[in-house]
């Protein structure tokens, strides 16, 4: 079972809200990532994080930013919240091995209803 | 774009019969693979991985093989459960220096 948590996990706003969804491991990964997925479809990646200080953005940024002060943790802000937004928000992080592996560890998601 | 694919997005197996789910993938470079599983209103669950070094690695019950030739990864379950059932993702990358690349997904139903 890996330890990352995800906060919270539902999640109902209406339309213009600012929303901050919250991410940590506890696991000393460098590496963190968001997802977002609509229920039984393929992940897309929204933003990632190879450190402290460095954020990318995925193919899907969805309107939304993250910041990485902290090894453990990894917020993603919607700034204005759409019906659009609707949706699953996963978080993982994961840690190279330096054999070629680098295996992602979920958190549980947080799902998004916006109004 | 570079994309990693699932041949079939559903399958339906009996309990005790063996599945297969298969994916497809384009990028040449990619060199680590993994399959996870899904449960409904949960995160991904690691199952297994492989590196572009093998063909074949074997778990409790599942094996991954792996055809470089054809870009072809196929996660084989024995004995299916119940239990198994879930949406199945297989993903991949380039020595871990770029994220995971996810394919669409095969959902798995066990008939008791």
């Amino acid at each position: 079972e890996a330890d990352i948590y995800q906060t919270p996990r539902y999640l109902v706003i209406g339309t213009g809200k600012k929303i901050t969804l919250e991410c940590s491991q506890t696991m000393g990964h460098d590496k963190m990532y968001w997802y977002q997925q609509d229920p039984g479809m393929e992940l897309h990646l929204i933003h990632y994080s190879y450190g402290v200080n460095s954020t990318e953005k995925g193919d899907l940024s969805s309107e939304s930013t993250v910041s990485r002060i902290r090894t453990e943790h990894f917020p993603l802000t919607l700034e204005s919240a759409r019906p659009s937004h609707t949706s699953q928000y996963l978080c993982a992080s994961s840690e190279y091995g330096g054999d070629g592996t680098d295996t992602q560890y979920f958190g549980p998601g947080t799902r998004l209803t916006v109004l | 774009g570079e994309s990693v694919g699932l041949h079939l997005p559903t399958l339906s197996v009996q309990e005790g019969d063996n599945s297969i789910i298969n994916c497809a993938y384009s990028n040449s470079a990619s060199d680590y693979f993994i399959w996870y599983k899904q449960e409904s209103g949960k995160g991904p669950q690691f199952i297994i991985d492989i590196r572009s070094n093998m063909d074949k690695r074997q778990g409790q019950r599942v094996t991954v093989l792996l055809n470089k030739t054809v870009k072809h990864l196929s996660l084989q379950i024995a004995a299916t459960q119940p239990g198994d059932s879930a949406v199945y993702f297989c993903a991949e990358t380039h020595s871990g220096n770029t994220p995971l690349v996810f394919g669409k997904g095969t959902r798995l139903s066990v008939i008791a």
